[in-house]
């Protein structure tokens, strides 16, 4: 299995409301990545959580709360949202940093 | 502040022909380099990568070249196949974090 889950694929929210990204792996990857991506740039790290703790916050706002329950599990909490925080929502796993493997993404709309 | 750079936007190769894509960065600390492709609303793929110790690296019809003195890295794909259209992010590593730092990508057509 070398597969990367998110869920939910496409996320429409409005600026009140509080919602949750949801990404799994079972490669055994000890590090697993938040990166958020617009339109026609770079994906850009957010979070990085190495051994189910919190190693990198990129200085994201407190409106995202990412949440690691166990080694296969990553959450982004989001609450409070505006429209500028639409984008593609990528989480992604690594055992050694090298070749992270990355999901499919979340399309996020806040409206 | 753009710690790795692709220059070109865009790229236009005919199938069967090489294209190459080219990658500038920075910052002396990266210890790898990954090449990742990218279709529209998917994740990443990763492709190749190279540590900072080696100039080269070959996969299949993927080959990575790094030129240390020059912070420059391209990758070579031949032959090119339609199936190959798509952005291509160079990445680099900063070891201690784990924490790589994306190109600004390059659209590559592979024409026939």
């Amino acid at each position: 299995d070398t597969e990367v889950t998110q869920t939910p694929k496409h996320l429409v929210m409005g600026m009140t409301n509080k919602k949750s990204l949801k990404c799994e792996q079972h490669m055994g990857h000890r590090a697993m990545y938040w990166y958020k991506q617009k339109a026609k740039k770079p994906p850009e790290l957010m979070f990085v959580y190495s051994y189910e703790k919190l190693s990198i916050n990129e200085s994201v706002p407190s409106r995202f709360s990412p949440e690691c329950p166990n080694s296969s599990l990553l959450n982004l909490h989001l609450h409070a949202l505006q429209p500028e925080d639409s984008a593609l929502y990528l989480c992604a796993s690594s055992q050694t940093g090298v070749g992270a493997f990355f999901g499919q993404g979340t399309r996020l709309t806040v409206v | 502040d753009q710690q790795v750079k692709q220059n070109s936007p865009s790229l236009s190769v005919q199938e069967g022909r090489i294209s190459i894509l080219n990658c500038d960065y920075t910052n002396s600390m990266f210890d790898y380099f990954l090449w990742y492709k990218k279709y529209p609303a998917e994740g990443p793929t990763f492709l190749i990568s190279i540590s900072s110790i080696k100039d080269k690296n070959e996969d299949g019809r993927f080959t990575v070249f790094l030129n240390k003195s020059a912070k420059h890295l391209s990758l070579h794909i031949v032959p090119s196949q339609p199936g190959d259209s798509a952005v291509y992010f160079c990445a680099a590593r900063t070891g201690t974090a784990s924490k790589l730092t994306f190109g600004t990508g390059t659209r590559l057509q592979v024409t026939l």
